[in-house]
């Protein structure tokens, strides 16, 4: 069936540096791509999501990137703060729609100050 | 605002107990999902539903079974509860169209005994 890989599982990175998550896809016919954020003890909340016909999107210091060439999409956050650390989760849609999704095993990132 | 709500926060039940999760949100979203979320495995779909009355399994429907009687409404059943059930409990619900944020509720924490 679809599947989505998701590295790394655990992220640690200084205050104000950069983060990044990578995703694999392996349905060709993916053509929705969200990252969902949860924090600790809530629910996940869409962060930033990308189209199959758009390379990067980016909205203030998140932006995600897609090469469907080689069916994996990056999540990238600059400047991190404390408030950023969460697990931080990739998706794919899959069938016609895209309302159905597939979700990565997450990511937890933690900002040391 | 939007608001999917889920009956419990946190649930004890005992082996062989059979067990309602309930889920409702009031956007008036045709698709409604139920996920289990474990750590290192992100979220598995479990079931969702597309209307009223149909459904479809997900990746782990083994054990469980749902129930759509009204729109608003997503019902998540172990007939007879195991202690490998013993999970996190999402439920989500989205509008037909080309996909979007899948609106989540705050989750059910379920233990097992």
């Amino acid at each position: 069936g679809e599947n989505v890989e998701q590295h790394p599982s655990t992220l640690s990175v200084q205050e104000g540096d950069s983060a990044v998550i990578k995703c694999t896809y392996s349905d060709s016919a993916s053509n929705y791509f969200p990252w969902y954020k949860q924090e600790l003890g809530k629910r996940p909340q869409l962060i930033i999501d990308i189209r199959s016909n758009v390379g990067e999107k980016k909205d203030q210091r998140i932006a995600v990137t897609l090469n469907k060439t080689a069916k994996h999409f990056s999540l990238h956050i600059t400047e991190t703060q404390p408030e950023d650390s969460a697990v931080y989760f990739c998706a794919a849609s899959v069938g016609r729609g895209a309302q159905k999704l597939v979700f990565g095993q997450g990511t937890r990132l933690t900002i040391n100050p | 605002d939007v608001k999917v709500t889920q009956s419990s926060r946190y649930l004890v039940k005992r082996t062989g107990e059979k067990v309602f999760l309930e889920c409702v949100q009031d956007m008036d979203h045709e698709n409604m999902f139920w996920y289990r979320q474990d750590p290192g495995l992100g979220l598995r779909l479990i079931y969702f539903s597309y209307d009223v009355k149909m459904k479809e399994k997900g990746d782990i429907p083994e054990g469980y079974s749902v129930s759509r009687e009204k729109k608003e409404r997503f019902s998540l059943i172990l007939e007879s509860a195991s202690t490998n059930q013993t999970s996190m409990y999402l439920c989500a619900s989205i509008a037909s169209g080309r996909g979007g944020e899948q609106f989540f509720g705050p989750g059910t924490r379920l233990t097992v005994l």
